[in-house]
C-alpha cells in the first residue's frame, strides 16, 4: 500500500523555525517528484514546494521562497521540509504528496499524507 | 504570473443533479490541470489528471474536460457521497507552478 506519513508539526513562536517530514513506503519513492501543499484553517488548497525526483531540482512558492527549504533521502525514503523565519500566516496543516508520474515534476498528486499541523503563535 | 479562478465559489443542488464547475487559467496551460476532491475533514484526493483523465478508482459520474484556458469539472448524476469541496490544480512549466484554484463547494440541497 502506497503511504506517506508526516510529522514535526507542532506550536512554535513567530520568528522560530520546524522542521517537517515525511515518510513514505508502497512506491519507488526515489522516482517519484515529490511535494508539500498547506491548509490553513478554514481555507484552500496552497502549494508550498515541490522537489525532482533526483532531489536536484526544487521550486517554491514566492509566499515561502528564502525561509522554506524542501530536500529528500532517498536511501531513507523520507523527505523534509526545513521552515524558517516562521509567521502567522503559516499557519496550517502541512500534507507531502506525490507526483502522479515518473517521468517529470510537472503532474499532479495522486498519494497524499494525512497531514501535519504548524501552529504559529505566542 | 497564471491565476486560476474558479466558478461558482458554492453551489447547492439534489441528489441525481447534473452538476458543472468551471476553472480559467489566465493564461493557457495546455491540459495541464488536475482535478482534487476534499471531503469535509478528509485528505485531498485526486479525480481527474490532464484535463479528462479519470484517476483509477474514481466513479465514472466524473469528468473533465477542456484545453488552454478554460476547464470544466462535471458530476453527471450528484450522490451525497459527492459532498465535498472541489478544486483545480495547473502543474505546467509556468509561474508560479502548481497553483490551485479557491475551491466550490457542493453541497445537496
Amino acid at each position: 500500500e502506497v503511504q506517506l506519513l508526516e510529522s514535526g508539526g507542532g506550536l512554535v513562536q513567530p520568528g522560530g523555525s520546524l522542521r517537517l517530514s515525511c515518510t513514505a513506503s508502497g512506491f519507488t519513492f526515489s522516482s517519484s517528484a515529490m511535494t508539500w501543499v498547506r491548509q490553513a484553517p478554514g481555507k484552500g488548497l496552497e502549494w508550498v514546494s515541490t522537489i525532482s525526483a533526483s532531489g536536484g531540482s526544487t521550486y517554491y512558492s514566492d509566499s515561502v521562497k528564502g525561509r522554506f527549504t524542501f530536500s529528500r533521502d532517498n536511501s531513507q525514503n523520507t523527505l523534509y521540509l526545513q521552515m524558517n523565519s516562521l509567521t502567522s500566516e503559516d499557519t496550517a496543516v502541512y500534507f507531502c504528496a506525490k507526483g502522479h508520474l515518473t517521468t517529470t515534476s510537472y503532474c499532479a498528486f495522486d498519494v497524499w499524507g494525512q497531514g501535519t499541523l504548524v501552529t504559529v503563535s505566542s | 504570473d497564471t491565476q486560476m479562478t474558479q466558478s461558482p465559489s458554492s453551489l447547492s443542488a439534489s441528489v441525481g443533479d447534473r452538476v458543472t464547475i468551471t476553472c480559467r487559467a489566465s493564461q493557457g496551460i495546455s491540459n495541464y490541470l488536475a482535478w482534487y476532491q476534499q471531503k469535509p475533514g478528509k485528505v485531498p484526493e485526486l479525480l481527474i489528471y490532464a484535463a479528462s483523465t479519470l484517476q483509477s478508482g474514481v466513479p465514472s459520474r466524473f469528468s473533465g474536460s477542456g484545453s488552454g484556458t478554460d476547464f470544466t469539472l462535471t458530476i453527471s448524476s450528484l450522490q451525497p457521497e459527492d459532498v465535498a469541496t472541489y478544486y483545480c490544480q495547473k502543474y505546467n512549466n509556468g509561474a508560479p507552478r502548481f497553483t490551485f484554484g479557491p475551491g466550490t463547494k457542493v453541497d445537496i440541497k
